[in-house]
């Protein structure tokens, strides 16, 4: 069965400094997603990406992050200057339309 | 505003005996409604789902579901635990349109006694 995967799924980084998360979502979609959860919070939406262009952010996706498609299999998420409140579980998530999302495993940043 | 109640933070369930989440949303648009299952260290996993049509959905792992219109609710619900359900729950609720955020309840933890 087709799955969403991320890499890596655990990465520590001084506060600061810049992070790429990376995503490879289910082939055929054609929507991708990113979410966070701090540690014992709900999960949030960040933003959402269609045809190589945001389709919806949150008030989280600020300046210091953006997310890109890179080539035909990669989605990315990067934060610029990382922050000790960026420590969090962050899921990628696609979808082939406006059926259900599938979520990949996740990518703890921990930021010291 | 938007937003997804689960009103219980962690349920004890014995091996064998029934199990209810509870699942409350305000949406403004027709919602779609998930439950996702996240175990330790895992991604999230859908359980069901439900746009439209009969209101109780059956969902894997002998899960189902009821969406109650008039009471903004979407219980799930299993009638005999097993232990390896013990697991986080989250009720997410979204928008029938492509691109658009799933907004998520704060889930519930539920462990299973032998």
């Amino acid at each position: 069965e087709p799955e969403v995967t991320q890499t890596p799924s655990h990465q520590v980084t001084q506060m600061g400094q810049e992070v790429i998360l990376r995503c490879v979502p289910i082939s055929n979609h054609l929507y991708f997603y990113w979410y966070r959860q701090i540690l014992g919070q709900k999960v949030e939406f960040l933003v959402s990406f269609y045809n190589n262009e945001i389709s919806e952010k949150s008030e989280i996706f600020d300046d210091q992050f953006s997310v890109e498609r890179p080539d035909g299999s990669n989605f990315t998420l990067k934060i610029r200057s990382t922050k000790l409140e960026d420590s969090a579980m962050y899921f990628c998530a696609s979808s082939g339309g406006w059926d259900e999302q599938y979520f990949g495993p996740g990518t703890r940043l921990t930021v010291t | 505003a938007q937003s997804v109640t689960q009103p219980d933070i962690h349920i004890t369930v014995s091996e064998g005996a029934s199990l209810e989440l509870r699942c409350n949303y305000s949406y403004g648009a027709t919602p779609y409604l998930f439950w996702y299952v996240q175990s330790p260290g895992q991604g999230l996993q859908l359980l069901l789902k439900y746009f439209s049509g009969d209101t109780l959905v059956q969902g894997i792992k002998g899960f189902e579901a009821e969406f109650k219109r008039s009471q903004s609710s979407f219980n799930l619900r299993k009638p005999s635990v097993h232990w390896s359900d013990a697991a986080e729950y989250f009720c997410a609720v979204g928008a029938q349109q492509a691109g658009t955020a799933l907004i998520f309840g704060k889930g519930t933890t539920l462990s299973v006694s032998s």
